[in-house]
């Protein structure tokens, strides 16, 4: 079975460009997550998507981040304009809808992408 | 509001020696928690998954448990091995809330000395 791909591994840009991460999940898996892991720190939850839905988008900057899931498969992480704080790996993962008999609610993760803003 | 702690936040051992990392949660009312492994600049390898019901799970050297009345979970690595070296975290998904956020533990960088 396919793992979560995530594309690109590594970006560098300058402050005040863009950038776009994306991600398709776990076949099947109707949960997508992007997380946001700055050196040190356990991952931060920006956005999960539920199919094609937002349902928790609570600590996504949304004056320069957005995200979209288009047909409730893969998905794509937008940085407009960059800052030098959103230097960090970008973490996609999915899990099977909790809601469904017997789900585990196990999460997977892709390689992450890590970007870079000087 | 779940909160993640895990101790030590470093951990340098000899080749051969056996380990436990720690995790503490403060809300029992959880679905899950899972363990994952993290090497430098990579995604988040799932490592083992204990369900609310269980009291452990065993994956080769690894040994998870589960104490939800404590708050606590341990990891135990038998016979570490320098590739084991990486940072090791741990995830909580409550029962509550309606899309059941997870939260994350800072992790435990561990160090596997040859």
């Amino acid at each position: 079975e396919a793992g979560v791909a995530q594309s690109p591994r590594y970006k560098i840009i300058e402050k005040r460009q863009s950038v776009a991460f994306w991600c398709n999940p776990i076949s099947g898996h109707a949960t997508l997550y992007w997380y946001q892991q700055i050196l040190g720190q356990g991952p931060k939850l920006l956005i999960q998507f539920q199919n094609n839905g937002v349902v928790d988008d609570s600590q996504l900057p949304k004056d320069r981040f957005s995200a979209e899931r288009l047909k409730g498969v893969d998905s794509t992480l937008k940085i407009q304009p960059a800052k030098l704080e959103d230097s960090a790996v970008y973490l996609c993962a999915s899990s099977s809808l909790l809601t469904s008999g017997g789900a585990s609610g196990e999460l997977f993760f892709g390689e992450g992408s890590r970007l870079t803003v000087l | 509001k779940q909160e993640v702690t895990q101790i030590p936040a470093a951990l340098s051992v000899p080749e051969g020696e056996n380990l436990v990392l720690n995790c503490s949660f403060t809300d029992s009312a959880i679905y899950n928690l899972q363990w994952f492994r993290q090497d430098p600049g990579k995604g988040l390898t799932s490592l083992l998954l204990i369900q609310s019901s269980q009291r452990e799970q065993t994956s080769g050297r690894l040994n998870a448990s589960l104490d939800k009345s404590s708050g606590r979970s341990t990891l135990y690595i038998a016979a570490s091995q320098p590739g084991d070296s990486a940072t090791y975290l741990c995830a909580v998904r409550p029962t509550k809330g309606g899309y059941q956020k997870v939260t994350f533990g800072i992790g435990t960088k561990l160090q596997v000395i040859p």
